[in-house]
């Protein structure tokens, strides 16, 4: 089954609009860590924002928010006003802090978000 | 401080070379990972390490090796490349299992 599912293989948005990037996930462990990375067209990874399964209050960064609903297992990414350099693809991805995966990172297959002006 | 560093940035093998991935960080992280990205997909690991000395194989370790001789370096050996090991391969680093992976700006790897 897979562990992290974006159903999203593209988002557009005007910018200086709010987008939610969507992003659900499947675990067992009580304890795990979820994490939004951005991609632009240059290849690298960004980390954005990091949302722990304990933590009482949504996390936010800036622009980014994360929309947290841990009984729907959902970890929305949500970015505020929009700008031209927020293009880019998005990986959602989610790392357990019990087994053996030591930390291991699961990333969904990512949201390409295109912002226009 | 440069955070992960990758080298080459672009490589182009013929089927059956092989080849050393180089991976640094200067952040004196215990954690290490390398992952691969295939086109239009998220990342896999292939193969991790929590110190010097200490290596473990990720989700898809078939095709690879890895070697942890000091904190700071941790390289991934390719034998007999193949096509399908076409990819963009990230090397990332964290101070232990419950803190943020930072990535290197990735390896670009065409095996013709």
């Amino acid at each position: 089954a897979q562990k992290i599912t974006q159903t999203q293989p593209g988002m557009f948005v005007q910018e200086k609009e709010a987008v939610t990037l969507d992003c659900t996930y499947d675990t067992s462990d009580p304890s795990y860590g979820l994490f939004w990375y951005k991609q632009p067209s240059s290849g690298e990874m960004i980390f954005l924002i990091y949302q722990g399964s304990y933590d009482q209050q949504n996390a936010t960064e800036g622009r980014y928010s994360l929309n947290f609903q841990k009984a729907r297992k959902s970890a929305n990414l949500v970015i505020s006003a929009s700008q031209l350099g927020d293009s880019a693809m998005y990986f959602c991805a989610m790392r357990e802090l019990r087994g053996s995966t030591l930390g291991r990172l699961y990333f969904g297959r990512g949201t390409q978000l295109t912002v226009w002006p | 401080n440069a955070g992960v560093t990758q080298t080459p940035k672009f490589r182009i093998l013929k089927i059956g070379q092989s080849m050393t991935l180089q991976c640094a960080q200067d952040m004196n992280h215990n954690y290490m990972y390398w992952y691969r990205q295939d086109p239009g997909m998220g990342l896999k690991l292939i193969y991790y390490s929590v110190g010097a000395g200490i290596t473990d194989k990720g989700e898809v370790p078939n095709g690879y090796n890895v070697s942890r001789s000091t904190t700071e370096d941790f390289p991934l050996r390719l034998e007999l490349a193949a096509p399908s090991q076409t990819s963009v391969y990230f090397c990332a680093s964290s101070w232990d299992r419950e803190e943020t992976q930072y990535f290197g700006p990735g390896t670009r790897l065409l095996v013709l």
